[in-house]
């Protein structure tokens, strides 16, 4: 079984200030990891994810991440962030070894002050 | 992109009514689909495991005489709230990995439903 840590559950940030949003998770076999945005009343939308090879992933909207094995943590990051960024964000683990079950973290909320 | 619509939005029912709520993907075929539920201020968690032309699979601790599954296509999984009661008050979200795929890869949310038990 995985499970997923995300200590922050809001992060207030000033507007094109660098962000970073943590993630720890914690597994017994090999993972994939993802992180998923959630605007209000919307569903989830996939961010960036690590499947396997460079351990720095770059996604949409400008965000990237870094895999992190021998820390087991996920981190999301971001040089600038905008208004358009405040929303939820959530930090994934599935069993990279057969059928998907995606395991989520709590959330964080990103809030961006102009 | 692959999109995964749900149906309805919003919905409002009384209490020890049923409540049916539709996720169709819309520009792919899905043998699986997922349901899970979303608490106010928490993650979300995996109810059930749709499969197409085969009974779903749920997670421990969820009701499957109470939250009734059914596949009854490649695009189309329903989620009926039977009995609703005021704790089932949640937001709803299902997924569909596209293609069938079941190793590890993307998965397309539907925008939720908003389930209001009075």
């Amino acid at each position: 079984a995985q499970s997923v840590t995300q200590l922050d559950s809001q992060v207030p940030v000033f507007e094109e200030a660098p962000v970073e949003l943590r993630c720890n998770y914690s597994s017994s076999v090999s993972v994939y990891l993802f992180w998923y945005v959630q605007y209000p009343n919307q569903g989830l939308q996939l961010l960036l994810k690590y499947l396997s090879g460079s351990t720095l992933v770059k996604g949409i909207n400008g965000f990237e991440a870094e895999f992190n094995k021998s820390q087991t943590s996920f981190h999301l990051r971001k040089p600038s962030v905008h208004i358009s960024d405040t929303a939820e964000y959530f930090c994934a683990v599935s069993d990279s070894g057969g059928y998907q079950k995606v395991t989520f973290g709590t959330g964080t909320k990103l809030q961006v002050i102009p | 992109g692959a999109v995964v619509s749900q149906h309805p939005s919003r919905v409002i029912c009384k209490s020890g009514t049923s409540v049916k709520i539709e996720c169709r993907s819309l520009d792919f075929q899905a043998t699986t689909m997922f349901w899970y539920r979303q608490f106010p201020k928490q993650s979300l968690m995996l109810m059930a495991t749709s499969n197409e032309g085969s009974k779903a699979t749920y997670e421990q601790g969820v009701e499957k005489d109470k939250f009734l599954i059914n596949h009854a296509s490649l695009t189309l999984s329903t989620l009926t709230v039977t009995s609703a009661h005021p704790e089932d008050s949640s937001f709803y979200i299902c997924s569909a990995p596209p293609g069938g795929t079941l190793m590890g890869d993307t998965q397309y949310f539907g925008p939720g439903t908003r389930l209001t038990v009075l």
